[in-house]
């Protein structure tokens, strides 16, 4: 059965703390990851797309990497801002459009 | 302008009733979603319309019904509402199906059966 898990399930930064965020995953036939970010009372809101093991994508403090079982999100010199829960969502299989969710990590970042 | 919009944002009902939550977006998609969000933050897809045909059905209960009037619009309705089905529904919409295409979503409409 197709699984995506993260970790941790929460994270305390001091505001200029580097840190990483895991999403592995367990799936048949990838066809891409997603990493969103969702703030209190709000939907999720998209942060990148990877296709295939080795790419990577930046916006900002973010930078997101894929292998062939995990994903990272890296956050450099996070801002209090920053905090929120990401999210991590594979699709996976053909003829499906369907989105498998991990159960998140939650940010907080302190200044 | 809000790209995916839902109504009601709260909804509080007593058990057995029956209730509809809306969802428009204004991006121009052809397909839209609803997910539903448990208590510990786990969001499941419930169903999926594409250009107004259904084309996703998860192990749904019978009692959700999704219609979509047009492209635009994806509604849920809920009959003879259970304790279990208190959570948070979210409308997503997409430029078409396919892995190149983001998913985006509304804020949500929280759901409490009392």
């Amino acid at each position: 059965e197709d699984q995506v898990t993260q970790s941790p399930e929460a994270l305390r930064l001091q505001e200029g703390e580097s840190s990483s965020l895991n999403c592995s995953y367990t799936v048949s036939g990838l066809r891409g990851l997603f990493w969103y970010r969702q703030d209190p009372g709000k939907g999720p809101e998209f942060l990148f797309t990877l296709y295939s093991a080795g790419e990577e994508k930046e916006k900002e403090r973010l930078k997101a990497t894929l292998t062939k079982k995990e994903s990272f999100l890296h956050i450099t010199a996070p801002k209090p801002e920053d905090s929120a829960t990401y999210l991590c969502a594979v699709q996976a299989g053909y003829n499906t459009d369907k989105l498998i969710f991990g159960t998140g990590t939650r940010l907080q970042v302190f200044p | 302008d809000t790209a995916v919009s839902q109504t009601p944002k709260y909804l509080v009902t007593q058990m057995g009733n029956d209730k509809s939550i809306k969802c428009e977006q204004n991006l121009g998609h052809d397909t839209m979603y609803w997910y539903k969000q448990d208590s510990k933050k786990f969001l499941k897809i419930m169903f999926s319309y594409n250009n107004k045909e259904l084309i996703i059905n998860e192990t749904v209960p019978n009692r959700f019904s999704p219609k979509s009037p047009d492209k635009a619009h994806l509604n849920l309705h809920i009959n003879s509402l259970e304790l279990g089905d208190s959570a948070v529904y979210f409308c997503a919409s997409s430029a078409g199906t396919g892995v190149r295409q983001p998913q985006h979503f509304g804020d949500g409409t929280r759901l409490s059966i009392l």
